[in-house]
């Protein structure tokens, strides 16, 4: 069955503490991965595309791992304000294309 | 300048009635979805929609009918509410169903409650 995983559900951290948001996938046909953050009340908003194993994106304190089966988002040194969830998407070949994982709410204390 | 754009933000109505959510998109994309995030924050694709040719998730009830009057238009129709509709509906958009795989542009959202 296609589908995408992520974890944990929920990520507590002080702030600086830096930490890693797991995606994993299970699709035929990968085209692409997809990162998206979403804060409360508001649409998604992209932030990175991966194509193919091996390929990393950085972006501020963000960086975007990408291996055949999972997905990693590293996030250095966090600020309050990168609280919000996180949500990896797959678009792929077989079935209706695109499949979003539930997300990872990450919460940053001062 | 929104980017995507959605109305209304709010629909609270009864069971059993017809309503409609519009989406507008200024960036001159091809392509536009419906997607539903429900309460378990799950977002489930449910029509895209490529120069006037419809892809239907399969697993969407019939109750549902999008409507583009034009490439930068997509709104969504939906007949004889549930309980089970209650949700948030995003509209999004992207350059290229194809190629390079793009990056979808969402709207702020409708949220639904079905009374």
């Amino acid at each position: 069955e296609d589908q995408v995983t992520q974890s944990p559900e929920a990520l507590r951290l002080q702030e600086g503490e830096s930490s890693s948001l797991n995606c994993s996938y299970t699709v035929s046909g990968l085209r692409g991965l997809f990162w998206y953050r979403q804060d409360p009340g508001k649409g998604p908003e992209f932030l990175f595309t991966l194509y193919s194993a091996g390929e990393e994106k950085e972006k501020e304190r963000l960086k975007a791992t990408l291996t055949k089966k999972e997905s990693f988002l590293h996030i250095t040194a966090p600020k309050p304000e990168d609280s919000a969830t996180y949500l990896c998407a797959v678009e792929y070949t077989g079935g209706f294309k695109t499949i979003f994982g539930a997300g990872t709410r990450l919460f940053v204390k001062a | 300048d929104t980017a995507v754009s959605q109305t209304p933000k709010y629909l609270v109505t009864q069971m059993g009635n017809d309503k409609s959510i519009k989406c507008e998109q200024n960036l001159g994309h091809d392509t536009m979805y419906w997607y539903k995030q429900d309460s378990k924050k799950f977002l489930k694709i449910m029509f895209s929609y490529n120069n006037k040719e419809l892809i239907i998730n399969e697993t969407v009830p019939n109750r549902f009918s999008p409507k583009s009057p034009d490439k930068a238009h997509l709104n969504l129709h939906i007949n004889s509410l549930e309980l089970g509709d209650s949700a948030v509906y995003f509209c999004a958009s992207s350059q290229d169903e194809d190629r390079p795989y793009n990056e979808q542009f969402f709207g702020p959202g409708t949220r639904l409650t079905v009374l």
